[in-house]
C-alpha cells in the first residue's frame, strides 16, 4: 500500500489560518469517512486531533478542524498560536481492511 | 486514564527477531470496541502501521510487513506483543503500540520506546 501525499512543511504566521492536505485514493481516502489527523511534538507520540474526517476528540481545541473532497481529506487550524508547530500526520482506513499513514507535513509558525 | 507502556530490548542484532510487549493499564484490552496495534517511526521520518490485533486473536498486518510480523495477545496479562523476525537496520525506529477503534483511528498511545538493528 503507498503512503497517502502530504506536503512536506507548510507555514503561517500566528494568528492566521493554514490548511495541510492528505491525497489518497478511492481505495482509502475517497472510499470512506476514516480519515484521522494526529499532532507530534519532537521526542512525543502523537496525539489524535480529528477522526472520522472532521471529529475532534475531547479536549482538542476547537481551532481544528477536518474535511474530504474525493480523494483528498484536509486539515485546518485556525488562529494559529506557537505551540501548533508540530508535525502532523493523516490517515486512512483501508480497502483492504489495514491502515495507512501520510508521510507528514512539518508545520512551522512564523 | 488509559495508559499503555512498551518493554523490550533495545538492540536487536540484524537477522534476528525483534520482540516487544505493550501493557495497558487503566482499562480491559478485552474490550469488544477496539483493536490494538503497532506503529513505527525510524528517526527522522514519518508513521507506519505495522498492524492491529482484536482480542479474539484477529490480526491486520502491513502487507509491506506481513511475512515477518507476528502479533500476539494475552488477555489474561493485559498485554498484547510484536515480533519482527529477520530484521535489518532499516528496522530501525521508534515503535508504538496504541488503542484503535474498531479498526480506525488511534486514540492513545504508549510513549514509544527506540529499537536499534546494530551487531
Amino acid at each position: 500500500q503507498s503512503a497517502l501525499t502530504q506536503p512536506a512543511s507548510v507555514s503561517g504566521s500566528p494568528g492566521q489560518s493554514i490548511t495541510i492536505s492528505c491525497t489518497g485514493t478511492s481505495s482509502d481516502v475517497g472510499g470512506y469517512n476514516y480519515v484521522s489527523w494526529y499532532q507530534q511534538h519532537p521526542g512525543k507520540a502523537p496525539k489524535l486531533m480529528i477522526y472520522d474526517v472532521s471529529n475532534r476528540p475531547s479536549g482538542v481545541s476547537n481551532r481544528f478542524s477536518g474535511s474530504k473532497s474525493g480523494n483528498t481529506a484536509s486539515l485546518t487550524i485556525s488562529g494559529l498560536q506557537a505551540e501548533d508547530e508540530a508535525d502532523y500526520y493523516c490517515s486512512s482506513y483501508t480497502s483492504s481492511s489495514t491502515q495507512v499513514f501520510g508521510g507528514g507535513t512539518k508545520l512551522t509558525v512564523l | 486514564q488509559l495508559q499503555l507502556q512498551e518493554s523490550g530490548p533495545g538492540l536487536v542484532k540484524p537477522s534476528e527477531t525483534l520482540s516487544l510487549t505493550c501493557t495497558v493499564s487503566g482499562g480491559s484490552i478485552s474490550s469488544s470496541s477496539y483493536y490494538w496495534g503497532w506503529i513505527r517511526q525510524p528517526p527522522g521520518k514519518g508513521l507506519e502501521w505495522i498492524g492491529s490485533i482484536y482480542y479474539s486473536g484477529s490480526t491486520y498486518y502491513n502487507p509491506s510487513l506481513k511475512s515477518r510480523v507476528t502479533i500476539s495477545v494475552d488477555t489474561s496479562k493485559n498485554q498484547f506483543s510484536l515480533k519482527l523476525s529477520s530484521v535489518t537496520a532499516a528496522d530501525t525506529a521508534v515503535y508504538y503500540c496504541a488503542r484503535q477503534e474498531l479498526g480506525q483511528d488511534f486514540d492513545y498511545w504508549g510513549q514509544g520506546t527506540l529499537v536499534t538493528v546494530s551487531s
